[in-house]
């Protein structure tokens, strides 16, 4: 238990619906990431928060909308979602941004779109 | 731009033999961290070992050791005394130490390691 927890854990969504991805981290940091895991790719950082603030959004399109309204949490909003943005999507977070303190991951929420 | 390569898709080791992973990046930064993460199959990621490009001494946790070669851009990852837990998939991570960018990991695609009994 790494102190960092995503629900759902599975999440089946066709591509007019809506729904949100939340993150929660017990851990007192000040830093929190959303990660994209696609098969077959690279780990894509989608958003960083530091402080609540955004601080980098990695041309993600703006179907993905995140939300930080405290240190603790983080929400990722999905609408009309693609069915290539099925992948498992990675929450993580740090003391703050420098390199020297780890990420902490969560277990991650596994998103299909049909 | 910043990327990082694994260069092995998959690779197996038997229980209690030592195995090398391998990562090259490329960078034109002087001033940067690299990492190796590993994700079990229950998808949890956490960080195995981690080198600061300024250090010279390669990084050792226990079992876990890396070469970091920074003239060459390389940084390979040892296991010894493979054990059975070891199985995972492994991530080489690249940051800058500075700007904007620090802190925003960069990954390669990974090496996914079997260890046989």
């Amino acid at each position: 238990e790494t102190g960092v927890t995503q629900t759902p854990r599975h999440l089946v969504m066709g591509m007019t619906n809506k729904k949100s991805l939340k993150c929660e981290q017990h851990l007192g940091h000040n830093a929190m990431y959303w990660y994209k895991q696609s098969a077959k790719k690279p780990l894509e950082l989608m958003f960083v928060y530091s402080l609540e603030e955004r601080v980098e959004n990695n041309s993600v399109p703006s179907r993905f909308s995140p939300e930080c309204p405290n240190s603790s949490h983080l929400f990722l909003h999905l609408h009309t979602l693609q069915p290539e943005d099925s992948a498992l999507y990675l929450c993580a977070s740090s003391q703050d941004r420098t390199p020297a303190y780890e990420q902490y991951f969560g277990p991650g929420t596994r998103l299909t779109v049909t | 731009a910043q990327t990082v390569t694994q260069s092995q898709p998959e690779m197996s080791v038997q229980e209690a033999e030592t195995v090398t992973l391998s990562c090259t990046y490329d960078t034109s930064e002087s001033n940067y961290y690299l990492f190796w993460y590993k994700q079990p199959p229950s998808r949890q990621m956490i960080l195995v070992i981690r080198q600061e490009a300024y250090k010279q001494q390669n990084a050792t946790e226990n079992r876990f050791s890396v070469n970091f070669q920074k003239a060459a851009k390389s940084f390979s990852l040892k296991i010894s005394d493979s054990q059975l837990g070891d199985t995972a998939m492994y991530f080489c991570a690249f940051t800058p130490n500075y700007g904007g960018s620090q802190g925003n990991l960069i990954f390669g695609k990974g090496t996914k390691l079997s260890v046989k009994p």
